[in-house]
């Protein structure tokens, strides 16, 4: 089965740039969706087909997708950036949905 | 307002059944394909099932299959998961999440609340 990669943890201080990868093979091949969830909260869609973004989401966070690699960016990270982010895409070959094992964003 | 409420988690002994649902309102069930995902406490993510808008396409993680069973009212605007041999490792939040694409292979765009279930 397809297995998508997330760093567990990334760190990074208010104002600058978080970038978070995730590694499936031939990545850039596949749609890439990116979720941000909050401590006793469901899910919110953050990014969809690997970089555009719903209503309401701010610029700050954008998405890219090539070769092996999808990258969620968050640019001018805030306190309230702090969260876990997965990312998900579906697999033809197994006809199912796949999600990424999470990273934890802390704000230092 | 478009919204998804889960309901129907609760504790179970390991064996046996349980039916979560999902209420939709504020827009129009049948244009959506839906899906299951949980999350056990403390883990990532885990997507459960997917059923495309008109129930014409069904698919279930291997995790679950044989086992749980999805199932969809658009008239009743409601989503079902009947799961049955339910074990320890089932024991999770339930969402059900709604999917643009007709076909069911797209992002999550709503998420409803969670319902918990515990095997146990």
């Amino acid at each position: 089965s397809y297995v998508l990669t997330q760093p567990p943890s990334v760190s990074v201080a208010p104002g600058k740039t978080a970038r978070i990868t995730c590694g499936g093979n031939n990545m850039g091949t596949k749609s890439v969706h990116w979720y941000q969830q909050k401590p006793g909260q469901a899910p919110v869609l953050l990014i969809y087909y690997d970089s555009d973004r719903p209503s309401g989401i701010p610029e700050r966070f954008s998405g890219s997708n090539s070769g092996n690699t999808a990258t969620l960016t968050i640019s001018r990270v805030e306190a309230g950036d702090e969260a876990d982010y997965y990312c998900q895409v579906w697999d033809s070959s197994s006809a199912h949905q796949v999600f990424g094992g999470g990273t934890k964003l802390t704000v230092l | 307002e478009v919204q998804l409420v889960d309901s129907g988690g609760g504790q179970v002994k390991p064996g046996g059944s349980l039916r979560l649902s999902c209420a939709a309102s504020g827009f129009t069930l049948s244009s959506y394909s839906l899906n299951w995902v949980r999350q056990a406490p403390g883990k990532g993510l885990e997507w459960v099932a997917c059923i495309s808008s008109r129930s014409s396409y069904i698919y279930y993680a291997e995790s679950v299959k044989g086992r749980f069973t999805i199932s969809r009212d658009n008239a009743k605007k409601s989503l079902f998961l009947q799961m049955s041999s339910l074990r320890a490792e089932d024991t999770a939040v339930y969402y059900c999440a709604r999917d643009p694409a007709p076909t069911g292979r797209g992002a999550f765009d709503i998420w409803g609340q969670g319902t918990m279930v515990t095997v146990s």
